[in-house]
């Protein structure tokens, strides 16, 4: 167990539809990272956020969005849903902004349908 | 630019030794991670090199050239366990914030 955790561990909804996934980093860490696994495709970052602030953003798409919040949780809000969007979403923590390990949770098994 | 360049699949025996090799493209380094993914689960992390040479951890060991852009993971005494998924990734260029993952190497552990 990381001491990462994300919610929900699975999900299906319907092409169009807007979800909301949710992460707890790890106690003392203030870095938040979200990826994407497809099963064509390796991990794919798409966006860092540290202390609250967004630092970096990487394959995300505009339908996409992130925040984090003063407690340290995150969450990645996905809306008009698409079959390709059908992925695992990791999120991963830190404890600085930079050059450090990132500890992933379980993911969130989206399927889209 | 960012390239990591790993095989796509090995196979091993139980008890062999096996290197799963990582060529690295990158105009700034900042280290080099390698983490093992079993199907459908989270990475985890099993090593980090910053400077040349070898970091020993038990069955594991990673190696680093930096001047050749070149790492690779070791697997001693193979475990059917050890069948998994392992990536190699390393920062950003330019940024050490976020780590750019490889397609990964699915190794197989036969009986």
């Amino acid at each position: 167990d990381s001491g990462v955790t994300q919610t929900p561990k699975h999900l299906i909804t319907a092409t169009g539809q807007r979800v909301t996934l949710r992460c707890s980093p790890r106690s003392g860490d203030l870095s938040v990272y979200w990826y994407q696994q497809s099963l064509d495709q390796g991990l794919q970052f798409l966006i860092h956020y540290y202390n609250g602030e967004e630092r970096a953003k990487g394959n995300i798409l505009e339908r996409f969005s992130a925040q984090q919040f003063p407690d340290l949780h995150s969450e990645l809000n996905l809306s008009s849903l698409e079959l390709g969007d059908s992925a695992l979403y990791f999120c991963a923590s830190s404890v600085l902004d930079s050059g450090n390990t990132i500890y992933f949770g379980e993911g969130s098994w989206l399927t889209v349908v | 630019g960012q390239n990591i360049d790993q095989p796509t699949e090995m196979t091993a025996t139980e008890g062999a030794i096996v290197q799963i090799n990582c060529t690295y493209q990158t105009s700034g380094f900042n280290g080099l991670f390698w983490y093992q993914q079993h199907a459908g689960e989270a990475p985890t992390f099993l090593s980090y090199n910053v400077l040349d040479g070898l970091e020993e951890k038990g069955r594991f060991s990673s190696f680093l050239s930096r001047s050749k852009g070149y790492s690779y993971l070791l697997l001693k005494e193979l475990q059917m366990k050890d069948s998994a998924s392992y990536l190699c990734a390393v920062p950003l260029s330019g940024s050490a914030r976020q780590l750019t993952f490889g397609s990964g190497t699915q190794l197989t552990v036969l009986p």
